[in-house]
């Protein structure tokens, strides 16, 4: 079972503000690393899947980045409006025959109007 | 279909009694899995299918949960003699395997025992 810590918790910010959360796992064995949004009542969207040290996506005003040598990504959301507001969920995946994903406990982000 | 369906959307039951959930995949995606959140937890990994493979039952909690898959089609999810700690949101999710791919999660079962 893999070690994943998101951070943080929970978030707020005010419409237009820009934010990042981290998501840290551990980085020995890593072979990629996919974020999830779930908003309240929906099922969870793949956002990205990340495999290479340096990589970088983005999607409109979403991006992240990823760093393997240490075990981090973070993910940015440039001016947040009130529909981003969602819990945004990591998950490393570290290799072999059985494609199982460790979640992480998610940053719940509100966007205030 | 076009996406991951699950049923019911919605579950209530008295504790003790049996629950069954059903999760139907999108067409030709090998790997079907399930997973739960309960209240002010992350998600759980339950069970993995892929293909004709032995499934992963390394995350089911305990003897009374069990999961069944015909070829790649339908899967249901049994609890039984359910236990006020079940309730909880059961999300299916399925994929085509490639690993380079995210999940299609359904819209889940939300399991309340009373």
């Amino acid at each position: 079972i893999l070690n994943v810590e998101q951070s943080p918790q929970s978030l707020h910010v005010q419409e237009g503000d820009s934010t990042n959360f981290t998501c840290s796992f551990p980085s020995s064995n890593f072979y990629a690393l996919h974020w999830y949004r779930w908003e309240t009542a929906k099922s969870p969207k793949a956002l990205f899947v990340m495999t290479l040290n340096g990589d970088e996506k983005k999607k409109g005003r979403i991006s992240a980045t990823l760093n393997t040598k240490e075990g981090y990504s973070y993910l940015y959301i440039k001016g947040s409006q009130p529909e981003d507001s969602a819990t945004y969920l990591c998950a490393p995946f570290s290799g072999g025959s059985n494609y199982k994903l460790t979640f992480g406990k998610g940053t719940l982000l509100t966007v205030n109007p | 279909g076009a996406g991951v369906s699950q049923s019911p959307s919605n579950k209530v039951t008295e504790k003790g009694k049996d629950v069954e959930l059903r999760c139907d995949p999108i067409s030709g995606h090998t790997a079907l899995y399930w997973y739960r959140q309960r209240l002010g937890q992350g998600l759980e990994f339950l069970i993995y299918f892929q293909g004709n493979s032995a499934p992963d039952k390394s995350g089911l909690p305990s003897d009374r949960f069990s999961a069944e898959r015909t070829g790649e089609s339908v899967s249901t999810l049994t609890i039984q003699r359910t236990q006020q700690e079940d309730s909880a949101v059961y999300l299916c999710a399925s994929s085509s395997g490639a690993r380079s791919y995210g999940y299609t999660f359904g819209s889940g079962t939300r399991l309340t025992v009373v």
